[in-house]
């Protein structure tokens, strides 16, 4: 089945460590996204991509860092500089970049991060 | 002040209730509309996604947007115990550098109980 696939679904980090947070999709579609839900806050948009090998950040990139070196795959790095990780991070993906409409988003399971 | 605005609840309705739920935005170029569901330690799933103004209906929810007012609803009908969620709003404006960025609400918590 096609779909999108995050892991871990739960992740510790130490102080000072960085990690890595997978998300693959087989629904070949070109864009792709990290979000960052706290309680009582809905989503926020930390880095998108439009297509392979480039991406932007979103309203909340400080302390986040991203690649997207092949279409299906979309790492997202939490690093030492992320002084408040501790949330619920969704991927999403939607079919086609550079078109004027749009194409609705469709998510992942998640990765809970928490502090060691 | 947000860009959309979410009522977060929780709601918590008889089963066979309707439910309205609602959001409005400040945002006038935003174009499109949608609204996820999402379950606990689960990621959202779409439900319904409208351009524009008006209604679309899809089994038994019902979607309405106006513009005019900045007011996006979904309706519930019949509602069942397996629609209790988190249900929120999201909306896009259209092309050049806001290409595919939603704004969400903050997502309102439903119960419905038998």
């Amino acid at each position: 089945d096609g779909g999108i696939t995050q892991s871990p679904k739960y992740l510790f980090r130490k102080e000072g460590q960085n990690v890595t947070l997978s998300c693959e999709q087989n629904l070949n579609h070109d864009a792709m996204y990290w979000y960052r839900q706290d309680p009582g806050q809905g989503l926020r948009l930390i880095y998108y991509s439009q297509i392979v090998n480039d991406f932007q950040k979103g309203d909340i990139a400080e302390g986040y860092s991203v690649s997207r070196e092949k279409k299906e795959s979309f790492p997202l790095t939490v690093t030492s500089a992320q002084k408040n990780p501790t949330a619920f991070y969704l991927c999403a993906s939607s079919p086609v970049a550079f078109k004027i409409t749009d194409q609705p988003q469709h998510f992942g399971d998640g990765t809970r991060l928490s502090i060691l | 002040q947000k860009e959309v605005e979410q009522d977060p609840g929780p709601l918590s309705v008889p089963e066979g209730a309707i439910v309205s739920l609602n959001c409005t935005y400040s945002n006038s170029a935003f174009q499109y509309f949608m609204w996820y569901r999402q379950y606990s330690r689960k990621g959202p799933e779409l439900l319904m996604y409208t351009y524009s103004s008006g209604n679309k209906e899809d089994g038994r929810f019902t979607a309405q947007v106006d513009k005019s007012s900045k007011y996006i609803s979904l309706f519930i009908r019949d509602s069942q115990p397996s629609d209790s969620a988190t249900y929120l709003c999201a909306m896009s404006a259209a092309g050049g550098t806001s290409y595919g960025k939603l704004t969400f609400g903050q997502g309102t918590i439903l119960t419905v109980h038998p």
